[in-house]
């Protein structure tokens, strides 16, 4: 199974700076026959299902604001919130769904 | 709109069953793999199973192979989960999410249900 390791456990940034999460897997997450990873991200608020924010690595998904982008390739990705806001303080996931079983990082606490 | 709706979890003794639905509306049921994720209680994400669109895949976590069985109903836009030989640590809420692309099982999920929780105690 692909490990999925995000650092930091939990981070608190001020409003309107930038928060910036990793997520390392085990192994290559990156298929070259499309040169895609693999490579989901997600917002979770408590009492809330998860909703996707990235996907391939760093396609925002519709109706995401453009403070939040990925980046990465390979095992090592980062999810980059640029300027915070307050409703951005959530748990955040790094989702691969490369090689089964689909496998989820522990999460990241973002606080202000 | 795209909306799933779970229902069927509860209060279980350890070794019973229990059996999960997710009704499908708001988009072609039949077109997407659909997938159930838990997550324990203050705990993190954790994939269970995966079907694809016409049933003709199936896959599991390794902790529920041989226990919990996947399935769809694509007349009634349903995705069922059949829980068996319960333990206490598939207390969870159960989420079921679908795939973002059609005809693939390779995707993120674009879309979750509320969840409903499932709880093993004696």
């Amino acid at each position: 199974d692909i490990v999925m390791t995000q650092s930091p456990d939990s981070l608190a940034v001020s409003l309107g700076e930038r928060a910036t999460i990793n997520c390392k897997s085990s192994q290559s997450v990156l298929y070259s026959s499309n040169n895609n990873n693999y490579l989901g991200w997600y917002q979770q608020k408590p009492g809330h299902p998860p909703k996707l924010l990235i996907y391939w690595t760093s396609a925002r998904q519709s109706g995401v604001p453009d403070r939040f982008s990925g980046s990465g390739s390979g095992t090592d990705f980062t999810l980059t919130i640029s300027s915070l806001q307050a409703e951005d303080v959530a748990v955040y996931y790094c989702h691969q769904y490369y090689s089964l079983p689909w496998t989820f990082g522990q999460g990241t606490r973002v606080e202000i | 709109e795209v909306q799933l709706v779970e229902s069927g979890g509860g209060l279980v003794q350890p070794g019973g069953s229990l059996r999960l639905s997710c009704v499908a509306s708001g988009f072609t049921f039949s077109s997407y793999s659909m997938n159930w994720v838990r997550q324990a209680p203050g705990k993190g994400l954790e994939w269970v199973a995966n079907i694809k669109q016409d049933g003709s895949e199936k896959h599991y976590v390794d902790s529920v192979k041989g226990r919990f069985t996947i399935s769809r109903d694509n007349a009634k836009n349903s995705l069922f989960l059949q829980m068996d030989s319960l333990r206490a640590e598939d207390t969870a809420v159960y989420y079921c999410a679908r795939v973002r692309a059609v005809v693939t099982l390779y995707d993120a999920f674009d879309n979750w249900g509320q969840g409903t929780m499932v709880t093993i105690s004696p």
